[in-house]
């Protein structure tokens, strides 16, 4: 168990609906990392948050959106769900961030299905 | 921009054997770090092993060891002592000094066979 927790699990849902997954970081981890994995690929980068503000921002569509609020826990909104919006979404967190290189613990998480 | 590169989709071995992991990368950056990530069928994502690029001492976990070779831009994983529990999908991810995000390849799926 790495600490961070993700909810749902799984979620299922149809074509053009809206999304929200939420992640809690690990106790004292400030960044809060997205990343996006499709069938048999590797991870990619969506969005990072430290501290509740952006910090990085990577491939992520303008359908998507992030925050992260004062007790940093963070939740992805995903909008205008399309097919290939199907994935494995994992949330990882890290202490800090930058030029000192934390681990990101990831979380479970979680298997949108969209249909 | 970095990319990550795997080569081989799928690998097998038998228990107890050795199997070695290939990674290559690219970057204009001469400091960043290396990773090797471990996803078990859970789906769960485990570092296991990590390597700092200013360092020439290639870095060791137990029974995981990498292969660093900064020049050629490559970084393998060498598992010994291969056990079951080692069955999974191992990435290769790269890290800049200035960014927080992990550049990830597409990973290569390992079968340990009894």
């Amino acid at each position: 168990d790495s600490g961070v927790t993700q909810t749902p699990k799984h979620l299922i849902t149809a074509t053009g609906q809206r999304v929200t997954l939420r992640c809690s970081p690990r106790s004292g981890d400030l960044s809060v990392y997205w990343y996006q994995q499709s069938l048999d690929q590797g991870l990619q980068f969506l969005i990072q948050y430290y501290n509740g503000e952006e910090r990085a921002k990577g491939n992520i569509l303008e359908r998507f959106s992030a925050q992260q609020f004062p007790d940093l826990h963070s939740e992805l909104n995903l909008s205008s769900l399309e097919l290939g919006d199907s994935a494995l979404y994992f949330c990882a967190s890290s202490v800090t961030g930058g030029r000192v290189v934390n681990e990101q613990f990831f979380g479970p998480g979680t298997r949108l299905t969209v249909l | 921009a970095q990319t990550v590169t795997q080569s081989q989709p799928e690998m097998s071995v038998q228990e107890a054997e050795t199997v070695t992991l290939s990674c290559t990368y690219d970057t204009s950056e001469n400091n960043y770090y290396l990773f090797w990530y471990k996803q078990p069928p859970s789906r769960q994502m485990i570092l296991v092993i990590r390597q700092e690029a200013y360092k020439q001492q290639n870095a060791t976990e137990n029974r995981f060891s990498v292969n660093f070779q900064k020049a050629a831009k490559s970084f393998s994983l060498k598992i010994s002592d291969s056990q079951l529990g080692d069955t999974a999908m191992y990435f290769c991810a790269f890290k800049g000094l200035d960014t927080d995000k992990l550049i990830f390849g597409t990973g290569t799926r390992l079968q340990v066979f009894p």
